[in-house]
């Protein structure tokens, strides 16, 4: 596609339950990335995938939080049994290499009640 | 651990020169990001340094100097339309970035 797509927009569920968010990235880009950022802060690093695999997953939080990229393209961010501390806007990038420039899609806003 | 100092707001005339610092202590360095965030928009790329020196891009400048851990960002001509936040963010290893919390920067006419 043109851009990084993120779906959903907006999610709100109800804490303990199950959330699955979807990042499209640009077609051709082996490194996508999910970093989580809350207001007034930073992107935070989440995971980053080269291909399929996860190079670095040391900014998943815990256990709760997995990621994956079966075909090296689509990635989907799951969260077993949020909490109210993990509503934030998830942003998705993607880039050529680990290390150029990244363009991030639109992120997805998760809020939990 | 990582750590990326810049100011929390800026403000500055349309028309004039404003320069956004942003220092750093990190356990590893591959490279220097400023990006562009507009309120409730994805952040958006606006310059990468890996070697010491200016690099210039139009309105947009930026600088590092490794041994200092220091960048800035000097955006010229001012337009109402930079106000936005900008980030900096340091490449540690391979594709993790680490951000700094943004410096907001608003312009009046």
């Amino acid at each position: 596609g043109a851009g990084v797509s993120q779906t959903p927009s907006n999610k709100v569920t109800e804490k303990g339950k199950y959330v699955e968010l979807r990042c499209d990235p640009i077609s051709g880009h082996t490194a996508l990335y999910w970093y989580r950022q809350s207001l007034g802060q930073g992107p935070e690093f989440l995971i980053y995938f080269q291909g399929t695999g996860a190079a670095d997953d040391s900014g998943l939080p815990n256990d709760r939080f997995f990621a994956v990229r079966p075909e090296g393209s689509v990635s989907t961010l799951k969260i077993q049994r949020t909490e109210r501390g993990d509503s934030a806007v998830y942003l998705c990038a993607s880039s050529f290499e680990g290390n150029t420039e990244a363009f991030f899609g639109q992120g997805t806003r998760l809020t939990v009640v | 651990g990582q750590n990326i100092d810049q100011p929390t707001e800026m403000t500055a005339t349309e028309g004039a020169i404003v320069q956004i610092n942003c220092t750093y202590q990190t356990s590893g360095f591959n490279g220097l990001f400023w990006y562009q965030q507009h309120a409730g928009e994805a952040p958006t790329f606006l310059s990468y340094n890996v070697l010491d020196g200016l690099e210039e891009k139009g309105r947009f400048s930026s600088f590092l100097s490794r041994s200092k851990g220091y960048s800035y960002l000097l955006l010229k001509e001012l337009q109402m339309k930079d106000s936005a936040s900008y980030l900096c963010a340091v490449n540690t290893n391979a594709g993790k970035s680490t951000f700094g919390d943004g410096t907001t920067l608003t312009v009046k006419p």
